[in-house]
């Protein structure tokens, strides 16, 4: 099993959709968790740190799940703008990346 | 404004020879990593530097060698031992130590002709 595992989509949604995507980790040693979004052939952006009681930011909100070792992407009304390929990383040692989840948003 | 540099943005491989990627900092960052990503995957980790005069294989070193002679340069070259050199190359940096926010630069794509 992979140490990380993440929907590989794509997603496609309409404009003011709201997703979800989700990434589950076999360490169960993980305790703190990144997400960073990528636009196409770009550096991946950390999007934002998601902590045991989860994570806030605007339209954003990540939970943690410890008991099933999965963590949660939730992103309301959605921009064309979120089009992108969400990553999760563990915040631990050599910080294995996810596949990504690719996110289209349409008008 | 500080950041992370990498050159060139396009590089060209012909057969059996090696190239070297450029990537310089200037965050005062004690860690650097390269990463590869293909289409479609993740970054998979090549090789880490945690400090100067230090580094360590990742998870895909094979094929692939680095040097960290001054803290804001970490340098990649793809030798010709690595057979399908063909990707995108991520450079980044952090802090300290691994498990914190990683500082990537706009990346390298490298093709073989």
């Amino acid at each position: 099993r992979k140490e990380v595992e993440q929907d590989p989509g794509p997603f496609n949604v309409p404009e003011g959709a709201t997703v979800a995507f989700n990434c589950t980790y076999s360490n169960s040693a993980s305790q703190s968790f990144f997400w960073y979004r990528q636009d196409c052939r770009k550096e991946p952006k950390l999007l934002m740190s998601v902590y045991s009681s989860g994570n806030e930011d605007g339209r954003f909100t990540a939970q943690l799940n410890r008991a099933s070792q999965y963590i949660s992407l939730l992103i309301r009304d959605s921009k064309l703008s979120d089009s992108a390929t969400y990553l999760c990383v563990p915040r631990r040692g050599k910080l294995i990346f996810g596949q990504g989840t690719e996110l289209s948003v349409k008008p | 404004d500080g950041g992370i540099t990498q050159s060139p943005k396009y590089l060209f491989r012909k057969e059996g020879q090696n190239v070297t990627l450029s990537c310089e900092q200037n965050l005062n960052h004690d860690a650097m990593y390269w990463y590869r990503q293909d289409p479609g995957q993740g970054l998979r980790l090549i090789y880490y530097s945690q400090i100067v005069n230090d580094f360590q294989k990742g998870d895909i070193a094979e094929g692939y060698s680095v040097s960290r002679e001054k803290k804001e340069s970490f340098p990649l070259t793809v030798t010709s031992a690595q057979k399908n050199p063909t990707a995108f190359y991520l450079c980044a940096s952090s802090v300290r130590d691994m498990g914190e926010q990683l500082f990537f630069g706009s990346g390298t794509q490298l093709s073989v002709l």
